[in-house]
């Protein structure tokens, strides 16, 4: 039962310009919500998070939104650079500190 | 942030054989955590370290094929026995690490299992 979905398996975005990645949930138990980026041969880097009780969370080009009604989250990097080309990963934490994790976006930055 | 290690990086393994991986942190964490990435898919936990008692494990995970130590709050081994190719995976072990007013897990750089 995948309770984290990310429906977009890959996303191209042109360097200086807006990704934005999408994330979805099917437990309302979720109390937090990270996002990580991870290279080939490394491990997940953390990148943000946000809280069940907030709707947004910023920190440098990272923002986080979400909309605990429509059960959705999404991740805005601006202004995208080269070295954003990965493979995020959105994940949902219980309060037993497990993550599940959804399937992951490519994204790939053109210069 | 936690800084975390892993040994071995990575390794190839023959079947039926048994492969022990590493997972050592700079500082005293209350939960670690063992993860696996498939090749081509999501992580997947498999159990939480319990420093001082059992590992607790997921659906589809036992002791007996996946046997876990946490003798202390920096260090935790994950074995993987009686390998098979299905067990080609990278191995990625996590550690909570959480401010006032927000919530963060750390990963080590993870162990890619090849199986033949």
């Amino acid at each position: 039962d995948q309770q984290v979905k990310q429906n977009s398996p890959s996303l191209s975005v042109q360097e200086g310009r807006i990704s934005i990645l999408n994330c979805d949930y099917t437990n309302s138990m979720f109390d937090y919500f990270l996002w990580y980026k991870k290279y080939p041969a490394e491990g997940p880097t953390f990148l943000i998070s946000i809280s069940s009780i907030k709707d947004k969370n910023e920190d440098g080009r990272f923002t986080v939104f979400l909309n605990k009604s429509a059960k959705h989250l999404s991740l805005h990097i601006v202004p995208s650079q080269p070295g954003d080309s990965a493979v995020y990963f959105c994940a949902a934490r219980k309060d037993d500190y497990k993550l599940s994790f959804g399937a992951g976006t490519t994204v790939t930055v053109r210069a | 942030s936690a800084v975390i290690s892993q040994k071995p990086s990575r390794d190839i393994c023959q079947r039926g054989t048994s492969l022990t991986i590493q997972c050592q942190v700079d500082s005293q964490v209350t939960m670690m955590f063992w993860y696996r990435q498939q090749p081509g898919q999501s992580l997947t936990l498999i159990a939480t370290a319990n420093q001082g008692s059992e590992a607790t494990y997921e659906s589809g995970f036992v002791i007996d094929k996946f046997p876990i130590s946490r003798p202390n709050l920096t260090f935790s081994t994950l074995t993987v026995s009686n390998m098979s190719p299905e067990d080609s995976s990278i191995y990625l072990c996590s550690v909570d690490q959480g401010g006032v007013n927000s919530y963060e897990q750390y990963f080590g750089p993870g162990t890619r299992l090849t199986v033949t």
